[in-house]
Formats: C-alpha cells, structure tokens, sequence
C-alpha cells in the first residue's frame, strides 16, 4: 500500500524554526518528484515547494522562497522541509503529496504563536 | 502567472448530477493538465480527477472531468449524488514549475 506520513509538527514562536519529515511506504520512492502543500486554518491548498527524483531540480513558492528548503534522502524514502524565521501566516497543516498529486499524507499541524 | 477561479459552493440533491467549474484566467487551460481533489471534513485530500479526465482505481464511474477550450475552463462532474459526496473540491494545474490551486467549492448535497 502506498502510504505517506508526515510527522515533525508542533507549536513554534515567530522567528523559530521547525523540521518536518514524510515517510514514505510501499512504492518507489526515488523514481517519483514529491511536493509539500500547505492547508491554514479554515482556508484552501497553496502549494508549498516541490522537489525532483534526483533532487536535481527544486522549487519554492514566492511565500515561502529563501526561508523554507526542501530536501529528500532516497535511501530513507524521506522527504523533509526545513523551515526557518515562521511567521504566523505560516500556521497550517503541512502535507506531503506524490508526483503529480496522486498519493497524499495525513498532515501534520504547524502552528506559529508566541 | 494565472489563476484557477472555482465556485464558492454549490448544493443538490441525492441523485442528481452537479457540475463544478474550474476557469482559467490567461493561458490555455488546455496547456496543462488539471487534477481535481476531494477533501472531506477533517481528512487530507484524495486525488478523484488527474490528467483533465483520467479517474484513479477506486474512484467510481459517478465522477468524470472535462475541459472545454471554448470558455477556458475544467468541469468536475458528480453523477448520481450520494451523501457521501458531499465535501470541498480543489481544482489544480501546473504553472511552469509550480502547482497552482483554485479556490475550493464546497458541496452539499441535502
């Protein structure tokens, strides 16, 4: 069974920093592009950051470019997005999604408060 | 950059059939293909749309996908409503590297 977790969430102050994680199960996990997508409280999907099989090519959001880096380790079947200096309007769930958006994780909430 | 505009909702009744527009704001919606995603209160979302019109395994015949240059814009359509369908609805395409969202519609179905 296909399977992504997202873990790595939790209560941060602005400014802070915060490491999130996604495992991933039961396919190829270095033969597929993966994407972090973000959901606020209340609001719609915002694509986040999306990374290639290799990891050759990666790409940002305008929100989130220059504070958020995107990374995968292949021989974990991991997927990870470190983010730096959050701001409120960064508090969301945060979810891992496969290739072109076929498989998702469950989420894991980000929240932002001082 | 272009936008992916939804309706905000729409509502019907057990059994018939609802459409949801997705339209494009500049470009071809034709350019790029369009994904459309369930989201059921509190749950992550489900892929029940890819490539314009292709339905993933386990997704019934009930949801179908369209798109239609002439108003530059992607149908989701739900036949035969069930209670169970009722939930927000994301559009979805690619913008060079990046994914844009539409807005969501939620659909209730009383």
């Amino acid at each position: 069974e296909v399977q992504l977790v997202e873990s790595g969430g939790g209560l941060v102050k602005p400014g802070g920093s915060l490491r999130l994680s996604c495992a991933a199960s039961g396919f190829t996990f270095s033969s597929y592009s993966m994407n972090w997508v973000r959901q606020a409280p209340g609001k719609g999907l915002e694509w986040v950051s999306s990374i290639s099989s290799s990891s050759s090519y990666i790409y940002y959001a305008d929100s989130v470019k220059g504070r958020f880096t995107i990374s995968r380790d292949n021989a974990k079947n991991s997927l990870y997005l470190q983010m730096n200096s959050l701001r409120a309007e960064d508090t969301a769930v945060y979810y891992c999604a496969r290739g072109r958006g076929e498989t998702w994780g469950q989420g894991t909430l980000v929240t932002v408060s001082s | 950059n272009f936008m992916l505009t939804q309706p905000h909702s729409v509502s019907e009744s057990p059994g018939k059939t609802v459409t949801i527009s997705c339209t494009r704001s500049s470009g071809s919606i034709a350019s790029n293909y369009v994904q459309w995603y369930q989201q059921r209160p509190g749950s992550a979302p489900t892929t029940v749309i890819y490539e314009d019109n292709q339905r993933p395994s386990g997704v019934p015949d009930r949801f179908s996908g369209s798109i239609d240059s002439s108003s530059n814009s992607a149908s989701l359509t739900i036949s035969g409503l069930k209670t169970e369908d009722e939930a927000d609805y994301y559009c979805q395409s690619y913008d060079s590297s990046s994914w844009v969202f539409g807005g969501g519609t939620k659909l209730t179905v009383l």
